[in-house]
């Protein structure tokens, strides 16, 4: 079985400060994890994936996640946050379930709004 | 254009009154899944593939049917729909596993 819980569903920061939205995990085998984004009134985009390569992860618009095995979390962060950074994020964790079936498990998402 | 597609877009319906909602991608992917989004409760897993004819359950599987005849099609099918189904339905699709996923628009779903 596996889980994802995301702290805090709602996370307000300045305009030019730091973004983190947090991501812990549960995966009883080795996990592939991913944050992903949604505008208003659109689908997810993926901004990221770690798939046990290197641990820190570069994603797209300027975000990044670090892996933490010994944490079992995988936050997201952004140096210095945009007013277009306004979105939902979601964490999402899968693994192998055996026979190589992949079960994809979100969290409830952390919705951040960006202060000018 | 790479793209998955989704219909209905929107949808408002009757309890009891089957329904099938259509999705195709065009990129030859062997995963494809549905979503359901629901306020508070982020993405819940109903049905994924991993390729033709080879189906299995998500978290919220109940009340739902699915089918994968062909590689580029996995319609959502509600064979008697509840107004407990009414929510926001997203099909994906992804290349390889692990699944890092192409998202469809989505299908708003309102069953009276």
């Amino acid at each position: 079985a596996q889980s994802v819980t995301q702290l805090g569903s709602h996370v307000s920061v300045s305009e030019g400060a730091l973004v983190l939205l947090r991501c812990n995990y549960s995966s009883s085998v080795p996990p592939y994890l991913f944050w992903y984004v949604q505008y208003p009134n659109q689908g997810l985009q993926l901004l990221l994936k770690y798939t046990s390569a290197a641990t820190l992860v570069k994603g797209i618009n300027g975000f990044e996640a670090e892996f933490k095995k010994s944490e079992t979390s995988f936050h997201l962060t952004k140096p210095s946050a945009h007013m277009s950074d306004a979105a939902e994020y979601f964490c999402a964790v899968t693994a192998d379930s055996g026979a190589g079936s992949y079960q994809l498990t979100f969290g409830k998402g952390t919705k951040l709004s960006v202060i000018p | 254009e790479a793209q998955v597609t989704q219909n209905p877009r929107y949808l408002i319906t009757v309890t009891g009154k089957k329904l099938t909602v259509t999705c195709s991608q065009n990129m030859n992917h062997e995963y494809m899944s549905w979503y359901r989004q629901d306020p508070g409760l982020g993405l819940r897993q109903i049905y994924y593939s991993m390729n033709v004819e080879v189906t299995d359950k998500g978290d919220v599987p109940e009340g739902y049917k699915v089918s994968r005849k062909e590689k580029r099609n996995f319609p959502l099918i509600l064979e008697s729909p509840s107004p407990n189904q009414t929510s926001l339905y997203f099909c994906a699709s992804s290349p390889r596993t692990p699944p890092s996923q192409y998202f469809g628009p989505g299908t708003r779903l309102t069953v009276l």
